[in-house]
């Protein structure tokens, strides 16, 4: 069973542009969460989303957002891009009362 | 949200039993202790995860204080592919909050 993909691997901005990240779940997995991972916060939860509808959200600005698609696969979106946005962007995804399986990561470098 | 507190980093030899301690003295009844951890350059593994009981599984051990007030994961045997950043996380769904976790370094 393929795991979770996350793409790009790498991504470099500029401040102030807005940028797409991509996560393709495991098969069958409707669960997807998406985490910001920095040196100095550490991983923190983003939002959630369940059957194209987001059931959580954690404690970021409105520039962050995401989506799902019907299949699954999410979006997330980040605009005006600030420095501090530098960061790993993990995404995971999960069947019904099952754990979370992580891509290996989107590495955001905003100059 | 309940927090857990870890060590900053442990050290382990080789082929040696690793325990690793966390404390969370304000987790809910509903709360589940997860473990997960990362290895370098990759996303978050899961390990183990319990409510009240001891929990085994291939790779590893969760030993639950009957208070549920501290926890213990139990790497049985550490190799040099177990060194990484061990997390344990409370929660009862999707949303977890990873702390800093512990670093573990296991040394031949």
């Amino acid at each position: 069973k393929a795991g979770v993909t996350q793409t790009p691997r790498y991504l470099i901005k500029t401040r102030g542009q807005q940028v797409t990240l991509s996560c393709s779940p495991i098969s069958g997995h409707r669960s997807v969460s998406w985490y910001q991972q920095t040196p100095g916060q550490g991983l923190q939860f983003l939002f959630e989303y369940f059957s194209e509808t987001q059931r959580n959200k954690g404690n970021f600005p409105g520039r962050f957002s995401g989506r799902q698609f019907s299949n699954s696969r999410s979006e997330m979106n980040v605009s005006t891009l600030e420095l501090g946005d530098s960061a790993l962007y993990l995404c995971a995804s999960s069947a019904v009362d099952s754990p979370l399986h992580f891509g290996n990561g989107t590495r955001l470098t905003v100059t | 949200d309940a927090k857990t507190t870890q060590p900053n980093s442990m050290e382990s030899n080789e082929e040696e039993p690793v325990h690793l301690p966390c404390n969370h003295s304000t987790i809910s009844g509903t709360d589940y202790i997860h473990w997960y951890r990362q290895l370098p350059s990759q996303g978050p593994e899961y390990v183990i995860h319990g409510l009240t009981s001891n929990v085994n599984n291939r790779m590893a051990s969760l030993a639950i204080a009957e208070d549920r007030k501290s926890s213990t994961l139990i790497l049985h045997r550490a190799t040099l592919r177990d060194a990484a950043v061990y997390y344990c996380i409370l929660g009862s769904g999707y949303a977890l909050n990873f702390g800093k976790g512990t670093s573990l370094l296991v040394t031949p």
